[in-house]
């Protein structure tokens, strides 16, 4: 069974732009949740989206958005990018029941904010 | 946003060693999991807790969900070379799926 998958692994944009990343769930997953990664704050929590819409948000600012495709597929997008949006960007897939327990990370998408 | 507090934040041992890792929180979990992440790679599910007083093994791995709700611990049993990583715990609410992790611990295996 093919894991997340998540696109592209790596990237460099200035601040001001914005960014959209991909994640491709594990086949019959229908959950897929998004997490930031970095140094100072470790792993936490952007939103979560089930049968394309957004079932729980973490507390982020506007500028980080997301969208669910029919296809459990899964895209986040950063706007006006900021240099502390550096991190790593992990997205989760697990079966549809809330509080099942065991979300599965793809590698993720290494955002650098220059 | 809430944190789980993990330690040791970081360990050195020798191979063949056991080790052991905690994780408290000052709120109730109804699920409890153990991630282990190497360099450059996402988190990688290790063992997954759903009931207080739970103890669960996989392979050289023990962990343990506590029976206040709001601590788990990890033990690894004669470690080798490929332990080396960072460890996070990550603790669930009923009804929801976001996970709220620990600060991990960075285990390193001399050989």
């Amino acid at each position: 069974k093919a894991g997340v998958t998540q696109t592209p692994r790596y990237l460099i944009k200035t601040r001001g732009q914005q960014v959209t990343l991909s994640c491709s769930p594990i086949s019959g997953h229908r959950s897929v949740s998004w997490y930031q990664q970095t140094p100072g704050q470790g792993l936490q929590f952007l939103f979560e989206y089930f049968s394309e819409t957004q079932r729980n948000k973490g507390n982020f600012p506007g500028r980080f958005s997301g969208r669910q495709f029919s296809n459990s597929r899964s895209e986040m997008n950063v706007s006006t990018l900021e240099l502390g949006d550096s991190a790593l960007y992990l997205c989760a897939s697990s079966l549809p029941g809330a509080g099942t327990g065991e979300l599965f990370f793809g590698e993720g998408s290494r955002l650098t904010v220059l | 946003g809430q944190q789980l507090n993990q330690s040791p934040q970081s360990m050195f041992i020798q191979e063949g060693e056991d080790v052991s890792m905690n994780c408290t929180s000052s709120s109730i979990f109804n699920t409890w999991l153990w991630y282990k992440q190497d360099p450059g790679e996402g988190p990688v599910l290790l063992i997954a807790l759903y009931k207080a007083g739970e103890l669960t093994s996989n392979g050289r791995l023990t962990a343990q969900f506590g029976i206040t709700r709001k601590d788990s611990f990890l033990n690894i049993s004669a470690s080798i070379p490929s332990d080396v990583g960072i460890y996070f715990c990550a603790g669930q609410r009923t009804g929801a799926n976001n996970l709220f992790f620990g600060t991990g611990t960075r285990l390193t295996v001399i050989p």
